[in-house]
């Protein structure tokens, strides 16, 4: 029962346009919710999060937008930059729990 | 910090042997916890503990596999027999408990069991 699903097991993107990258949930209960960003042979590293009382949060090139109603979130990067390809998981938890559900994540290629 | 520290990052091992992985947390963190990284399933989580106290371990797959975690700055991951379907990247990652915080994550360990 897969809790957190990213869709998408790939996609490419031309080097100065927009990656959107999508993930859904299923659990209402979930009120915090993370994208990290994995490079091949390196642990997940952190990239933005979002409280469920907010429907935006953006640093630099990154905002994740959420949307409550259709439980579902993305992750927007503009403009997309080669080194940004990587893959990208969302990552879903309750309050008090602290068990991180992961998707099982998307590849992004940013062609130069 | 160094961050969170695994070892080995490379493991291979036959069918039948019994295989433990090792895990060092950011000094400060008080919660651990233990993934792998299959293509299926993405990141999946196995179990995990709040101040050394394992609080859910209903992702462990089988008996097989166990962890522990005797004191705030060491954690292990048991497999016993391993398996070639266990063939898998591990990962611990930790964070601090009480706050909506992000994980932070070791390098993992590659698993092969031939």
């Amino acid at each position: 029962d897969q809790q957190v699903k990213q869709n998408s097991p790939s996609l490419s993107v031309q080097e100065g346009r927009i990656s959107i990258l999508n993930c859904d949930y299923t659990n209402s209960m979930f009120d915090y919710f993370l994208w990290y960003k994995k490079y091949p042979a390196e642990g997940p590293t952190f990239l933005i999060s979002i409280s469920s009382i907010k429907d935006k949060n953006e640093d630099g090139r990154f905002t994740v937008f959420l949307n409550k109603s259709a439980k579902h979130l993305s992750l927007h990067i503009v403009p997309s930059q080669p080194g940004d390809s990587a893959v990208y998981f969302c990552a879903a938890v309750k309050s008090g729990t602290y068990k991180y559900i992961f998707g099982t994540g998307t590849r992004l290629k940013v062609l130069a | 910090d160094a961050g969170v520290i695994q070892s080995p990052r490379h493991e291979v091992t036959e069918m039948g042997q019994e295989v433990t992985l090792r895990c060092k947390p950011i000094s400060g963190h008080n919660s651990l916890f233990w993934y792998r990284q299959t293509m299926m399933r993405g990141l999946e989580l196995l179990i995990y503990f709040n101040n050394n106290v394992p609080i859910d371990d209903s992702g462990m797959p089988e008996d097989r596999f166990s962890a522990k975690m005797p004191n705030a700055s060491f954690s292990t991951l048991k497999i016993q027999p391993s398996e070639p379907r266990d063939s898998a990247v591990y990962f611990c990652a930790s964070s601090l408990f009480g706050a909506n915080t992000e994980a932070f994550f070791g390098q993992g360990t590659r698993l092969t069991v031939v």
